[in-house]
C-alpha cells in the first residue's frame, strides 16, 4: 500500500514566524508535490520535485520553499508566515509521468 | 494556461439517483484528463484517467469518457450510494508532462438515505 506521512497533522503559526510542514513517502516514487486546498480554488500546485535535490515552483509558488533532501522526504517552508497562508496542505508522490498521485492526509495550518 | 472549470460546487442526491458532475477542460494538445475522490478527513484518492479521444476510464460505478471535440470529461454513475459522499475532483495533465496536474475547483458530493 503507498503510503505517504505529513507532519505536523495540525499547526498554529504567527504572522511573521517560520514553518516546516514535512513529508515522507514510502512508495519511491520520484515526483513529489505540495498542494493547497481552499474552498472555492480546489487544489492548487505550490512546488514540486523530480528527485532528490531538485524542486520547481509551482503555479502559486510565492511566499513558500521547498526542499528534497532525499527521495523520501519533501519539506514546504514558510520563512514569513502570514494569514492568507492559512489552509490545509497536502503532500504527494506519484511515478513519473502517469499522474496518479498517491497523497497524505492533509496538515491544517493556521496563522494568526 | 491549462484549466479545469467544474460547474457544480455541490451536488445533494438521494439514494439510487443517477449522478452527473461535469468537468470541461482548457488546454492544447491531448492532456490527460483524471478523477480523484476525496473521503472527509482524508487525502485525495485517484479514482481513474483517461489519455485519448472517447476513451472512457471507470472505477468503482463511476466513469467518464473524453471528449475532445467538447473538450469534457464528465463524471457519472447509475445509482449513487450514501457510502458516495465526497469531493470529487476532476484534473488535468498536459500533453508535455502528465507528472504535474491541474484541478478543478472540486465538487462535494452528498447522498441522503
Amino acid at each position: 500500500e503507498a503510503a505517504v506521512t505529513q507532519s505536523p497533522r495540525n499547526k498554529v503559526a504567527v504572522t511573521g514566524g517560520k514553518v516546516t510542514l514535512s513529508c515522507n513517502q514510502t512508495n519511491n516514487h520520484n515526483n513529489m508535490y505540495w498542494y493547497r486546498q481552499d474552498t472555492g480554488h480546489g487544489l492548487r500546485l505550490i512546488h514540486y520535485s523530480y528527485g532528490a535535490g531538485s524542486t520547481e515552483k509551482g503555479d502559486i509558488p510565492d511566499g513558500y520553499k521547498a526542499s528534497r533532501p532525499s527521495q523520501e522526504n519533501f519539506s514546504l517552508i514558510l520563512e514569513l508566515a502570514t494569514p492568507s497562508q492559512t489552509s490545509v496542505y497536502f503532500c504527494a508522490s506519484g511515478a513519473r509521468n502517469t499522474g496518479q498521485l498517491y497523497f497524505g492526509e492533509g496538515s491544517k495550518l493556521t496563522v494568526l | 494556461g491549462d484549466s479545469v472549470t467544474q460547474t457544480e460546487g455541490q451536488v445533494a442526491l438521494s439514494e439510487e439517483d443517477f449522478l452527473t458532475i461535469h468537468c470541461n477542460y482548457s488546454a492544447s494538445g491531448y492532456p490527460a484528463l483524471f478523477w480523484y475522490v476525496q473521503y472527509p478527513g482524508e487525502g485525495p484518492q485517484f479514482l481513474f484517467r483517461a489519455s485519448r479521444d472517447k476513451e472512457k476510464g471507470s472505477s468503482r460505478g463511476f466513469e467518464a469518457t473524453y471528449d475532445k471535440g467538447t473538450t469534457s470529461f464528465h463524471l457519472r454513475k447509475a445509482s449513487v450510494q450514501e457510502s458516495d459522499s465526497a469531493v470529487y475532483y476532476c484534473a488535468l495533465g498536459s500533453s508535455s508532462s502528465f507528472s504535474k496536474l491541474v484541478f478543478g475547483q472540486g465538487t462535494s458530493l452528498s447522498v441522503v438515505p
